[in-house]
């Protein structure tokens, strides 16, 4: 079964820090450009960054919101993908996914086809 | 950076139409992709490459894209149709992904 699952979400005060993680299973991981997107409380998608696979030259990007702020990375041995959150802020509080595509639909290229179901994140004093 | 609007709600009775638009500058050069996302669920993608569905997705669901404007359309509509719509396009100018802005649809 294809899944991803993530984890390490919690309560943080704002300027700390916080690394959550996303288990995939069930499909090749270390092909898959994987992305992290967040959803504020009562708010809409938006789309954080991304890691290209090692063999695309394993790249990230980013949002200009968490640019500087937000590291991805991944271990390929472990099928894990990683978002570490330095000097957070209020307006990070939201709903972390993860998800990538073209796994259960091989044709949605630039689209994402599964997600987690997601690690809730509150920054607040 | 590119930006996709959407009306924030649509209500329809049962068994009858709703169109979800989703507006871009020219967005009809560009493949646009629709997630339905119920309460307390992560998002689902219902159309892909602006009409195509993924295997499990009820032919009710279809989507267009032409000029400024892409729409979802639900024929047919059912209690369980309930939910928030997101498209999301590809902006190739800053090779991220694009979500809009999301609408709430309400069966009466």
């Amino acid at each position: 079964e294809v899944q991803l699952v993530e984890s390490g979400g919690g309560l943080v005060k704002p300027g700390g820090s916080l690394r959550l993680s996303c288990a995939a299973s069930g499909f090749t991981f270390s092909n898959a450009w994987m992305s992290w997107v967040r959803q504020a409380p009562g708010k809409g998608l938006e789309w954080v960054g991304r890691i290209k696979s090692k063999t695309d030259g394993g790249t990230t990007d980013y949002a200009a919101p968490v640019k500087g702020r937000f590291t991805i990375s991944r271990d390929d041995s472990k099928n894990t993908l990683y978002l570490q959150m330095n000097s957070l802020k209020t307006e990070d509080t939201a709903v972390y996914y993860c998800t990538t595509g073209s796994v259960v639909v091989p044709a949605a290229i630039w689209s994402f086809d599964i997600w987690g179901q997601g690690t809730m994140v509150t920054v607040s004093s | 950076s590119y930006v996709l609007t959407q009306p924030p709600s649509v209500s329809v009775a049962p068994g009858q139409t709703a169109r979800i638009t989703c507006g871009g500058n020219n967005i009809g050069s560009k493949s646009v992709h629709w997630y339905q996302q119920k309460p307390g669920q992560a998002p689902v993608l219902v159309v892909y490459d602006d009409s195509d569905r993924p295997s499990g997705i009820p032919e009710r669901f279809s989507g267009s894209n032409s000029g400024n404007t892409a729409t979802l359309t639900i024929s047919r509509v059912e209690a369980g149709d309930e939910a928030d719509y997101y498209c999301q396009v590809w902006d190739s100018s800053s090779d991220h992904p694009v979500f809009g802005t999301g609408t709430k649809v309400t069966v009466l």
